[in-house]
């Protein structure tokens, strides 16, 4: 099974506050990826890492930026929080050609 | 036009139904095809996946890939309420680590 978490699964949360998104795995997997996915809407890739100190922006873009001190963690941070940010935030990880992702449960944040 | 265009449904079967779940897509320098099964309130697992054209099969799923139309399937067995999932096909080209996920078909498999 795999073991990638993250925290909280859900949060609401008042316009202009500075958020983080918590995401770790304990697989030893180089990349690591953050997708957001809405209802009826495909997962878009909003960052991703190749391992630690490497992070890239996605196709979607996104206000959120991320960091990768240690392989297991990736965590993602909102500066300030808008009403546009409401959505699912799932994390990812692989190895190899990355065929196969691991995802987290997914984190499902409401910006009031 | 998306890159990868997946049918909302949802999709309502009788149990022990074959069911046909299928993606179009408009890059033809995709090679990896994968299906994503995601229960509610849980991050897609990945069911099966297939390199370049052709057939895979592992029990009671098959997954196929026409190049030529630019079309993948998945067919499902036997069809059993334990099924009842949204099923995400992602795609992408040789040598690259991202991938293009489709919008998800939800799926019922009612008893």
């Amino acid at each position: 099974e795999a073991d990638i978490y993250q925290t909280p699964r859900y949060l609401v949360i008042g316009t202009g506050k500075k958020i983080t998104l918590e995401c770790s795995q304990t697989m030893g997997h180089d990349k690591m990826y953050w997708y957001q996915q809405d209802p009826g809407m495909e997962l878009h890739l909003i960052h991703y890492s190749y391992g630690v100190n490497s992070t890239e922006k996605g196709d979607l873009s996104s206000e959120s930026t991320v960091s990768r001190i240690r392989t297991e963690h990736f965590p993602l941070t909102l500066e300030s929080a808008r009403p546009s940010h409401t959505s699912q935030y799932l994390c990812a990880s692989s190895e190899g050609a990355g065929i196969e992702q691991y995802f987290g449960p997914g984190t499902r944040l409401t910006v009031t | 036009q998306k890159e990868v265009e997946q049918d909302p449904g949802p999709l309502s079967v009788p149990e022990g139904a074959i069911v046909s779940l299928n993606c179009t897509y408009s890059n033809s320098a995709f090679q990896y095809f994968m299906w994503y099964r995601q229960y509610s309130r849980k991050g897609p697992e990945l069911l099966m996946y297939t390199y370049s054209s052709g057939n895979k099969e592992d029990g009671r799923f098959t997954a196929q890939v026409d190049k030529s139309s630019k079309y993948i399937s998945l067919f499902i067995r036997d069809s059993q309420p334990s099924d009842s999932a949204t099923y995400l096909c992602a795609m992408g080209a040789s040598g690259t680590y991202k991938y293009i996920f489709g919008t998800g078909t939800r799926l019922k498999v009612l008893a």
